[in-house]
């Protein structure tokens, strides 16, 4: 299936624990995001990258960091987890200004 | 500031009914507006994209319009199923960025 597939669904985890969430697209896509879905259910970008390379950095906490060690891949880790990252969390890509296709999302739970 | 406002924020209708969905918008510079369809725990799936010059755009029983004079968008839903029930969320494009601007939603029930 062509998609844009991201893991885990579920999360929970500790305060202060690291983790990673996974993405992989097979959409042939340039450009892959990474979104967060707050409680009151607004998304936001977070990072963009084009081609392994970071083109959109938000204000996001410096406790998250992208990697994307090729185009069809964009990882997200995060360090020293904190109660307000709480969140669904959505992958996405792209191809030109059309064409977006977002993951099913991370459930990230910090307890 | 970028920001897209939609209403209702929910809406309950009975099986088989028509309702529209409401969008502003004071975003720049504008690059087009689209129409998303999130079902529970998935992501959101694209219904429209409309660019400026577009005033109506279909897909099915989902009808998107744009004014881009007042900058208002609507989402019409035609004879509705129990499947519609979702959030629907509009989210407006900022030209040269690759940059999405997303609304909160409106979250549609539709009964039986």
């Amino acid at each position: 299936d062509t998609a844009v597939s991201q893991t885990p669904k579920y999360l929970v985890t500790q305060m202060g624990n690291d983790k990673s969430i996974k993405c992989e697209q097979n959409l042939g896509h340039d450009t892959m995001y990474w979104y967060k879905q707050d409680s009151k259910k607004f998304l936001k970008i977070m990072f963009s990258y084009n081609n392994k390379e970071l083109i959109i950095n938000e204000t996001v906490p410096n406790h998250f960091s992208p990697k994307s060690p090729d185009k069809a891949h964009l990882n997200l880790h995060i360090n020293s987890l904190e109660l307000g990252d709480s969140a669904v969390y959505f992958c996405a890509s792209s191809q030109g200004p059309d064409g977006y296709t977002f993951g099913s999302g991370t459930r990230l739970t910090v307890v | 500031k970028n920001q897209v406002e939609q209403s209702p924020q929910s809406l309950i209708i009975l099986e088989g009914k028509n309702c529209t969905l409401q969008c502003n918008y004071t975003v720049s510079p504008f690059s087009n507006l689209r129409w998303y369809k999130q079902d529970t725990g998935r992501g959101p799936v694209s219904l429209t994209i409309m660019t400026f010059s577009e005033n109506t755009k279909s897909n099915g029983r989902y009808t998107a319009t744009l004014d881009a004079d007042t900058k208002q968008s609507s989402l019409h839903i035609t004879a509705s199923q129990l499947s519609d029930s979702a959030s629907y969320i509009c989210v407006v494009s900022v030209q040269y960025g690759n940059k999405l601007v997303f609304g909160a939603g409106t979250i549609l029930r539709v009964k039986s």
